[in-house]
């Protein structure tokens, strides 16, 4: 089984382009989650979705981030005009439908450079 | 105070010494605790959900105190593999979704 799958795995990017970041979770799990790790910092978390629907984006910056999960295909985290603070390592995370203690398993990550 | 909050370290060990970490976690309606650890530039793994009771798993014991707010990981017979940093995760929200808050990790070194 295919476990939590993100592309590209590394992302440059000039300051002030888009960045487009791409997460397939485990097969039958239906909530995505995408956190960011800041270098030497702990993880924080900025999105849960499922299918078509944002359910908490508390963490996610007012402006220039934005994400979803569509009915069909990947979930997408989308940075706009990039500035060099969003230089960070992005980890999509999926877990199984409700019930059970929300074990949340983690892609590879994207590890996101902005020059 | 910090949602999690855990010593950084690092634990500087030889193989085979049994090594504890500590963590504390501020939200009294949180209901779901893991250990998880992450090698240097890789993806945190979930290493151990911890129950109210306490559970084992090998070499790993969790510990869970609801009452001071305290979870805690127990390594026995270290091996150099364990080498990593280790990251108290605690569930938000009290139900049984949601996102995941995570301490900064405890850096464990095992040393031959």
């Amino acid at each position: 089984n295919a476990g939590v799958m993100q592309n590209p795995r590394h992302l440059v990017r000039r300051r002030g382009q888009e960045a487009r970041l791409r997460c397939s979770p485990v097969k039958g799990h239906s909530h995505v989650y995408w956190y960011r790790q800041l270098p030497e910092e702990g993880l924080k978390f900025m999105v849960y979705l499922q299918k078509e629907n944002i359910i908490d984006e508390s963490g996610m910056p007012k402006e220039r981030f934005s994400a979803e999960f569509p009915k069909e295909g990947p979930s997408i985290l989308r940075i706009q005009q990039v500035v060099r603070g969003d230089s960070a390592a992005y980890f999509c995370a999926s877990s199984p439908p409700s019930g059970g203690l929300n074990e949340q398993f983690f892609g590879p990550g994207t590890r996101l450079t902005v020059l | 105070r910090k949602e999690v909050e855990q010593d950084p370290g690092p634990f500087n060990v030889p193989e085979g010494a049994t090594v504890a970490f500590n963590c504390t976690y501020s939200n009294s309606a949180s209901q779901s605790f893991f250990w998880y650890r992450q090698d240097c530039r890789k993806e945190p793994k979930l290493l151990m959900s911890v129950y109210s009771s306490g559970n084992e798993d090998g070499r790993f014991t969790a510990q869970l105190n609801r009452a001071s707010q305290y979870i805690s990981l127990l390594i026995r017979d270290s091996k150099l593999s364990d080498s990593a940093t280790y990251l108290c995760v605690v569930n938000r929200n009290g139900g049984s979704q949601g996102n995941l808050i995570f301490g900064k990790g405890t850096k464990l070194s095992v040393k031959p």
